[in-house]
């Protein structure tokens, strides 16, 4: 079966410092994978979808990018972090028909 | 305008009650889900409709694709069902509702 992670599952971070979440998908291959943000009290917000490795889209223009480096690795990061960026970060992956998207736990990241 | 419309935003109901989430969406979609969102922030996906209405215990979702409209209902609502239900519709990307917080009051 497929499963998700996400690390790590709490960050507390002060502005101007880096990012770097990671998530891993296990038990499929070439998957699509997508960055989400939930802020608080906000609906879910797409950052950045991948459909293989190296192709990375970007949804909205912001200080974060995302990297592919292996087939089931995704990255979210940052080089200075800044308040605005506080929220909660989900990972998703989804098969080739793109319908169903499977969540990972989540990261919730405060920037202080 | 948000292409997904959820309502209510906010919804209280003591055990037992019988709960309807709406769903409105303005964009092509070949798909909607339901997705349930727990206090600690995982999330779970309930029903992906294309059409008609699924079931799963006490939970129905029902779509109609001519109106745009999607439901959710919960029948014989407990404490556990507390949590935020998120529309998403999927056309050539996932389309987000804000999500409907549900709480049920023992």
């Amino acid at each position: 079966s497929q499963t998700i992670h996400q690390w790590p599952a709490t960050l507390v971070q002060p502005v101007g410092s880096p990012l770097s979440l990671e998530c891993t998908v296990e038990g499929t291959s070439n998957p699509n994978l997508y960055w989400y943000r939930q802020a608080a009290g906000r609906g879910l917000q797409l950052l950045f979808y991948s459909v293989g490795i190296g192709q990375i889209s970007s949804e909205v223009p912001q200080n974060l990018s995302a990297s592919r480096p292996q087939d089931r690795q995704f990255i979210l990061s940052s080089k200075k972090l800044l308040l605005s960026d506080s929220g909660f970060y989900l990972c998703a992956w989804s098969g080739v028909s793109q319908e169903t998207q499977y969540f990972g736990p989540g990261t919730r990241l405060l920037v202080l | 305008k948000n292409e997904v419309e959820q309502s209510p935003q906010n919804l209280t109901a003591q055990e037992g009650e019988f709960i309807t989430i709406n769903c409105s969406y303005s964009v092509g979609i070949s798909a909607l889900h339901w997705l349930q969102q727990h206090p600690g922030g995982g999330i779970v996906s309930l029903f992906m409709l294309s059409s008609g209405k699924k079931k799963h215990g006490r939970l129905i979702a029902t779509i109609n694709i001519q109106e745009k409209h999607s439901s959710l209902h919960i029948t014989a609502s407990h404490p556990r069902d507390s949590a935020v239900y998120i529309c998403a519709a999927w056309g050539n990307q996932f389309y987000f509702g804000t999500g409907t917080s549900l709480t049920v009051i023992p």
